[in-house]
């Protein structure tokens, strides 16, 4: 187990809702990144956030947001969603943003747009 | 191009066998690889890390870069049935600021007992 939890497991939701997911990074940890696995494919990277400022982003839309605490948990917020939304979501704790150090994933949270 | 590619499988093999797996990426400028093991309905967990090019072992994994050719390897030796899970290799950009992990799609094993 990394320490690294995520909320809730499961999520149904349908095509124009919004969602939020949870994340709560390895203790220590001061930056969180968030990943979208879709069914066979590896994981793509969201958006990274560092002592609660978004430090990076991937390809993905601004109806991707997130947000940080200082107790350096994480929401990921999807707005107005769509059918190819529905994936694995990621988050992992790395103890800083540079590059060379261990990212630890949570278990994801399974979103299914319907 | 994708920055990394991955066969994604299925590979299957009896349990015993020495496993390959196998990576390209195409930017020269990546200097750290992983290989991240991950079992169904779960997060990717990290197996091994390699900084530039040469061979790491742990147990009976090894890990290999090969620079000049952009070409990266896990070796799985008398692998065994709870070795069965999708293992994804990435790499990231050293210096970024973001440190965003590039990931190839995941290749599906099986080892059959």
């Amino acid at each position: 187990e990394t320490g690294v939890t995520q909320s809730p497991t499961h999520l149904i939701k349908t095509r124009g809702q919004q969602v939020t997911l949870r994340c709560s990074s390895q203790s220590g940890h001061n930056t969180v990144s968030w990943y979208q696995q879709a069914l066979g494919q590896g994981p793509q990277f969201i958006f990274q956030y560092y002592r609660e400022e978004e430090n990076g982003r991937g390809n993905f839309p601004p109806r991707f947001s997130g947000l940080q605490f200082p107790n350096y948990s994480s929401e990921l917020n999807v707005n107005a969603l769509e059918l190819d939304d529905s994936a694995l979501y990621l988050c992992a704790s790395s103890l800083t943003s540079g590059g060379a150090d261990t990212q630890y994933f949570g278990p994801g949270t399974r979103l299914t747009v319907l | 191009q994708k920055e990394v590619e991955q066969d994604p499988g299925p590979l299957s093999v009896p349990e015993g066998a020495i496993v390959s797996l196998n990576c390209t990426y195409s930017n020269s400028a990546f200097q750290y690889f992983m290989w991240y093991r991950q079992y169904s309905r779960k997060g990717p967990e990290l197996l091994m890390y390699t900084y530039s090019s040469g061979n790491k072992e742990d147990g009976r994994f090894t890990a290999q870069v090969d620079k000049s050719s952009k070409y990266i390897s896990l070796f799985i030796r008398d692998s065994q049935p709870s070795d069965s899970a999708t293992y994804l290799c990435a790499t990231v950009l050293y210096g970024g600021s973001q440190g965003n992990l590039i990931f190839g799609k995941g290749t599906k094993l099986s080892v059959k007992p």
